[in-house]
């Protein structure tokens, strides 16, 4: 089955730098790529994502890279702000039967410091 | 309108007793899943269900494990017998199938099992 593995687990960041986290999965045949932002205590939330017909995706400071061939994906965050500190996971649509099995990674802690 | 709710939002059971868990997802919603999120760790996919069939139970730990769903609606989540190594933060979500994709998480329900 598909495998999701993330890098780095931690980071920290100054307020205003970038930050990257990335993302590789197993089964080429995955099509779907979410990212998902948790607050402590809080519920997972999606804040971008891309299919694999996409290499870019952007939105306002949050960007998205797809290298289908490397089956890597990476959340880039530009002018980090205080609120970014999360856990950010990313997510792989691994295919079965039914298409739907959505395998997680790890997560990674990201910290900005003011 | 509502989001995805779950009920209760925290549970606390003594080892070997059973617990039910319950989601409600946004109306309309035809996918649901159900994810164990342990302390500091990421989201380990259970079960979905497409409409009230889950074609893709793969996830569940052990026959301890069962989920039901009516309808498109309220879908439940049973541990029987409960372990220690059950305590966790329960998450349900929703996506509209066709045609959405992204994942509409609920609040959780953290079980603790003394």
């Amino acid at each position: 089955g598909e495998n999701v593995e993330q890098h780095p687990s931690t980071l920290s960041v100054q307020e205003g730098d970038s930050a990257v986290i990335k993302c590789t999965y197993s089964d080429s045949a995955s099509n779907y790529f979410p990212w998902y932002k948790q607050e402590l205590g809080k519920r997972p939330q999606l804040i971008i994502d891309i299919r694999s017909n996409v290499g870019e995706k952007k939105d306002q400071r949050i960007a998205v890279t797809l290298n289908k061939t490397a089956k890597h994906f990476s959340l880039h965050i530009t002018e980090t702000q205080p609120e970014d500190s999360a856990v950010y996971f990313c997510a792989a649509r691994g295919p079965n039967n039914y298409g739907q099995n959505f395998v997680f990674g790890p997560g990674t802690r990201l910290s900005v410091l003011p | 309108g509502a989001g995805v709710s779950q009920s209760p939002s925290n549970k606390v059971t003594e080892k070997g007793k059973d617990v039910e868990l319950r989601c409600d997802p946004i109306s309309g919603h035809t996918a649901l899943y159900w994810y164990r999120q342990r302390l500091g760790q990421g989201l380990e996919f259970l079960i979905y269900f497409q409409g009230n069939s889950a074609p893709d139970k793969s996830g569940l730990p052990s026959d301890r494990f069962s989920a039901e769903r009516t309808g498109e609606s309220v879908s439940t989540l049973t541990i029987q017998r409960t372990q220690q190594e059950d305590s966790a933060v329960y998450l349900c979500a929703s996506s509209a199938h066709p045609p959405g994709d992204e994942q509409y998480f609920g609040p959780g329900t953290r079980l603790t099992v003394t």
